[in-house]
């Protein structure tokens, strides 16, 4: 089944570094793929999408670019802030109707991200 | 606008009780969601509904049950609540499926004892 692979925390940092947690996964056909975040005590918000192999997703400062090739999708930004400090979720969703399985979010585990000032 | 939002936001229940949780959505949402997160679990996907008067399985279903009456609402109900139900439930809605993100209500922080 489709699975989703992220780095494991927690990633402890220091204000204006730069991170990178990273994302593979496993897919039978081609998911789009999400970055969630969520705030300490709150739910989960979608930070960036990309939909299709090479697209570029933004917001806020990170990135992370589709690449079929590798079935990555790492996060990055490169100067972290105090206001960072949340759990990551990697996510996909297929296409289509694939059995049904278009309704479907996979989560990653979570990345829990502490920035120090 | 609202968006998803989640009643009550915290409960404690004894082993044995029923309870049901209330999503809601004003978004004219198709796709709605029940998740369950429990610690190094990620999210795991309860129930699910594709349209109103619709419901089905996601993959940890035992011991939840579902009803979407009207489009905005979607209900989680225990029947008979269990310690291993203890978690943070979360709702979410989306416009179909493929390429449109799911938004999430803020949680329902659950303990049974």
């Amino acid at each position: 089944g489709d699975s989703v692979t992220q780095m494991e925390g927690p990633v402890t940092l220091s204000e204006e570094a730069c991170l990178t947690i990273n994302c593979t996964y496993t897919a039978t056909g081609y998911p789009s793929l999400f970055w969630y975040v969520q705030y300490p005590g709150e739910g989960l918000q979608l930070l960036l999408k990309a939909t299709k192999a090479d697209d570029k997703g933004s917001n806020k400062g990170f990135e992370a670019t589709y690449r079929k090739e590798t079935t990555s999708f790492h996060l990055e930004k490169g100067s972290v802030q105090v206001s960072d400090s949340a759990v990551y979720f990697c996510a996909l969703r297929m296409w289509g109707n694939s059995g049904g399985s278009n309704y479907k979010l996979t989560f990653g585990k979570g990345t829990l991200l502490t920035v120090n000032p | 606008n609202a968006g998803v939002t989640q009643t009550p936001k915290f409960r404690v229940l004894k082993t044995g009780q029923s309870m049901t949780l209330l999503c809601a959505q004003d978004m004219n949402h198709e796709y709605m969601y029940w998740y369950r997160q429990d610690p190094g679990m990620g999210l795991r996907l309860i129930h699910y509904s594709v349209g109103e008067g619709t419901t089905a399985k996601g993959e940890v279903p035992d011991g939840y049950n579902v009803s979407r009456l009207k489009k905005q609402n979607f209900l989680l109900g225990l029947e008979s609540a269990a310690p291993s139900q203890t978690s943070v439930y979360f709702c979410a809605s989306s416009f179909s499926g493929g390429k449109y993100e799911q938004y999430f209500g803020p949680g329902t922080r659950l303990t049974v004892t």
